[in-house]
């Protein structure tokens, strides 16, 4: 049972190109979450999904774009890379009614 | 976005002493959650508060609810080396948003 898994683990990419992240769950949570880590700022909300087909931007979305056409499945597609989206990005769900959100391990990301 | 001031930034104790720390804002929190991070993983949830003034306990850690409902505590108790890592607060502003803290650093000094 694994819970929230994402993939790739690692990935370097250059400038300009376009990237997707996979993130994928096994709860059948409700709520997904896109976050990007960076020194000094914390957690930041790319985007989230209330449910299959429904997505909303968060604080930060510019230059990313999400679909959820599965409940378990919430990719995150960088249409063409640019070097400040380096960063560890996290996905997360939680279910409906629920407040507790649990991540996935994270993805590094690296854009030359 | 809204702006969760955590502290420290950063503490270096001893084991067996406790620890403190806190997140404050600005603005007025529904829900406040703590967690921690391992180097190289995801955060992990510790602790869910709800309501205001609420006090809650995870084994050695216990987390408040400030009655303003604009700042949370987390106070770790005779901590031991697996507890270093990075706590974050997070509050939850509006439906669904969370807004995190930028983290305190734990460094436990056998």
């Amino acid at each position: 049972d694994a819970g929230i898994t994402q993939s790739p683990r690692y990935k370097i990419t250059e400038t300009g190109r376009q990237v997707t992240l996979m993130c994928h769950q096994t709860w059948s949570h409700s709520y997904m979450f896109w976050y990007r880590q960076d020194l000094g700022h914390g957690l930041r909300l790319i985007y989230y999904s209330a449910a299959a087909d429904i997505t909303d931007k968060g604080e930060v979305p510019d230059g990313y774009v999400v679909s959820r056409s599965k409940t378990e499945n919430f990719p995150l597609t960088l249409e063409s890379a640019t070097r400040s989206q380096t960063s560890v990005y996290f996905c997360a769900s939680n279910g409906q009614g629920a407040y507790e959100q649990y991540f996935g391990p994270g993805t590094r990301l690296t854009v030359t | 976005g809204q702006q969760l001031n955590q502290s420290p930034q950063s503490m270096f104790i001893q084991e067996g002493e406790d620890v403190s720390m806190n997140c404050t804002s600005s603005s007025i929190f529904n829900t406040w959650l703590w967690y921690k991070q391992d180097p190289g993983e995801g955060p992990v949830l510790l602790i869910a508060l709800y309501k205001a003034g609420e006090l809650t306990s995870n084994g050695r850690l216990t987390a408040q609810f400030g009655i303003t409902r604009k700042d949370s505590f987390l106070n770790i108790s005779a901590s031991i080396p697996s507890d270093v890592g990075i706590y974050f607060c997070a509050g939850l502003f509006g439906g669904n948003q969370f807004y995190f803290g930028t983290g305190t650093s734990l460094t436990v000094i056998p």
